[in-house]
């Protein structure tokens, strides 16, 4: 597609319910991000594919978030018995390259998941 | 670690003036790159400038500038002409850090600006 598309665009979940989230890349690039953004504060890094390879999970805030991105495009971020502090926008991020190289290719941002825990 | 600092954290320019939001930063790193995201309302981070450490001469792209200063670990984002359509978040960034000598391309943000554009 033309960008990077995120669904659902919000998303109420009631405390210890899972839910899943949806990153739908530009095709044919190879990295994708996931970040997390509470609110009035700066994105955090949450993860890394390159491909489907899943190079960097420093980010993850507990084992209750999982990511995956079983074909090298389309990525799921997973959070299970959502808490209240898991609220936030969820930002996905991708590049043609990987390393170095994305400073010539930039990164294309989707518009986000909005995450409300009630 | 990598850090960002955006001190400002809500900045009001008249229509058509000129605006400069702050930036510092915090690197071990020799090479790295800085960004400058501009995110409106709508939620969708949209880049507008990049500059690289090694890079001799300050980024421009149209109305905006990144005022960059190596030594005092500076890059700040200048915004000529003010349009009411610049009002946003701002948020600066930079790639690393690096780990086992590969960079992996992540961002750290700042905490981000808040712009507002007076008619």
């Amino acid at each position: 597609g033309a960008g990077v598309s995120q669904s659902p665009r919000y998303k109420v979940a009631k405390r210890g319910q899972d839910v899943a989230l949806r990153c739908d890349p530009i095709s044919g690039h190879v990295s994708l991000f996931w970040y997390q953004q509470a609110l009035g504060q700066g994105p955090e890094f949450l993860t890394y594919f390159q491909n489907e390879a899943q190079l960097d999970k420093s980010g993850l805030p507990s084992d209750r978030f999982f990511a995956e991105r079983p074909e090298g495009s389309v990525s799921t971020l997973k959070i299970q018995r959502t808490q209240q502090e898991d609220s936030a926008v969820y930002l996905c991020a991708s590049s043609l390259t990987q390393g170095r190289a994305i400073l010539n290719y930039g990164y294309t941002f989707g518009s986000g998941t909005r995450l409300t825990v009630v | 670690a990598q850090k960002i600092t955006q001190t400002q954290p809500g900045m009001f320019v008249q229509e058509k003036e000129a605006v400069t939001l702050d930036c510092t930063y915090d690197t071990s790193d020799q090479s790295y790159g800085l960004f400058w995201y501009k995110q409106p309302s709508s939620g969708e981070m949209i880049f507008l400038i990049y500059q690289g450490s090694y890079d001799e001469q300050n980024a421009t792209e149209g109305r905006y500038s990144l005022n960059f200063q190596k030594a005092r670990k500076s890059a700040n984002l200048v915004i000529s002409a003010s349009q009411l359509g610049d009002s946003a978040m701002y948020f600066c960034a930079m790639r690393g850090p690096s780990a086992g000598g590969t960079s992996y391309g992540k961002l750290t943000f700042g905490q981000g600006t808040i712009l507002t554009v007076h008619p």
